[in-house]
């Protein structure tokens, strides 16, 4: 069935590039998307990427998709202690809207100052 | 302001009785549905809808029941709760299935 794989924790220093790394399964997804959660909050649609691109870059974030792999990955640059949280790598299941979406685990990082 | 808002935020209840969390929005979105988040498992769908009157299982709906009467609203229904339904539950909404837009949760512990 359809799986998405996330690594759970990342750690770096504050001002550094944050890398998070997600695998899926379901080739035939419209969106990917990236959640940001934060400690007692709620999901925060961070950004996302239409299945035709390859890149999309949104101030700090830059989003890369390799098809081919099957590889998503989310890259923070000048990573701030704000930008501690948990991020969920997700996709659309399959080609039909059923509002449903194929979580990670999600990742956690951790910004030291 | 658009937002989907969760009732209530935290709840602790006694296995068996009977409880609901409420979810409406106010985007006059289509779709909404219900996520359970638990540890190293991420979130999964418990159930959704597409529309009004329009709900269907999503993969972990046992012991859940859902109803979409007006388009704002998607209430989840535990009609006898217990220790494995413990757990933090998202309700979420989209105008087209995709970019969903979540609550903030609701911790419910079962004791």
């Amino acid at each position: 069935g359809e799986d998405v794989e996330q690594s759970l924790f990342l750690s770096v220093r504050e001002g550094d590039s944050s890398v998070i790394n997600c695998t899926y399964t379901d080739s035939s997804s419209t969106y990917l998307y990236w959640y940001k959660q934060e400690p007692g909050a709620g999901l925060q649609l961070l950004t996302y990427i239409f299945s035709n691109m390859d890149m999309k870059q949104d101030q700090r974030l830059t989003v890369l998709l390799n098809k081919k792999d099957k590889h998503l990955s989310l890259r923070i640059a000048d990573t701030q202690t704000g930008d501690s949280a948990i991020y969920f790598c997700a996709e659309s299941y399959g080609s039909s809207n059923t509002g449903k979406l194929i979580f990670g685990q999600g990742t956690t990082l951790q910004v030291k100052p | 302001e658009a937002q989907v808002t969760q009732n209530p935020r935290y709840l602790i209840t006694v296995t068996g009785k009977k409880l609901t969390v409420t979810c409406s929005q106010n985007m006059n979105h289509e779709y909404m549905s219900w996520y359970r988040q638990d540890p190293g498992l991420g979130l999964r769908q418990i159930y959704y809808s597409m529309n009004v009157e329009v709900t269907d299982k999503g993969d972990v709906p046992e012991g859940y029941k859902v109803s979409r009467k007006e388009k704002r609203n998607f209430p989840l229904i535990l009609e006898s709760p217990s220790p494995n339904q413990t757990s933090l539950y998202f309700c979420a909404s989209s105008a087209t299935g995709e970019k969903l837009f979540f609550g903030s949760g609701t911790q419910l512990s079962v004791l």
